[in-house]
């Protein structure tokens, strides 16, 4: 079946402007992961659902970041009022459950904010 | 918190040659999912091979195999007749139960022809 997809490829945006970056997972998969990738950097956790529960913030660097997720499946990553350091590769998973099923990875999208 | 570590930044390897990629880890747990994922140009992160750490036995997967030494939290891949479409970025990376992966910084490879 089709794998994980995200939307834009890439975005460049200005200082200040809020984006929305969308993930669809796998059919199926009641898990979703965000990541970001930051130049020459590894993958940071951002936040993660699973299926109904409150999702795990944790991950997030700051209150202009937030995340949802409608009806179970395509989620949406808002970043507001974008700074430089918010320049990276965003990354979105699913898996099958939370536990200790493969994460299955989209294409990402590049964000640069200028 | 648990941590993943990539000692080698960049490695090379010549066609058709072997060569291994180092990853270490730290975790108190003992039971726990291990991954290489692998990252070529295009941004997509594949999935090489997972490990169970309550398993002894290595995974393989055609020309992918680890090495797992969980006493020394240990887990190199090796990659054997290594081809022009090896070369990427490769995360080892660390996962226990309802949490979220914990990825080593990366190594790039690169295979000369």
């Amino acid at each position: 079946g089709a794998g994980v997809s995200q939307s834009p490829s890439n975005k460049v945006t200005e200082k200040g402007k809020d984006v929305e970056l969308r993930c669809d997972p796998i059919s199926g998969h009641t898990a979703l992961y965000w990541y970001r990738q930051s130049l020459g950097q590894g993958l940071e956790f951002l936040i993660y659902f699973q299926g109904n529960s409150a999702p795990d913030k944790s991950g997030l660097p700051s209150d202009r970041f937030s995340a949802e997720r409608t009806g179970g499946s395509v989620s949406t990553l808002t970043i507001q009022r974008t700074q430089q350091e918010d320049s990276a590769v965003y990354l979105c998973a699913s898996s099958l459950l939370a536990g200790m099923d493969t994460q299955y990875f989209g294409p990402g999208t590049r964000l640069t904010v200028l | 918190a648990q941590t993943v570590t990539q000692s080698q930044p960049e490695m090379s390897v010549q066609e058709a040659e072997t060569v291994t990629l180092s990853c270490t880890y730290d975790t108190s747990e003992s039971d726990y999912y291990l991954f290489w994922y692998k990252q070529p140009p295009s941004r997509q992160m594949i999935l090489v091979i997972r490990q169970e750490a309550y398993k002894q036995q290595n995974a393989t997967e055609n020309r992918f195999s680890v090495n797992f030494q969980k006493a020394a939290k240990s887990f190199s891949l090796k990659i054997s007749d290594s081809q022009l479409g090896d070369a990427a970025m490769y995360f080892c990376a660390y996962k226990k139960g309802n949490t979220p992966l914990v990825f080593g910084k990366g190594t790039r490879l690169s295979v000369i022809a």
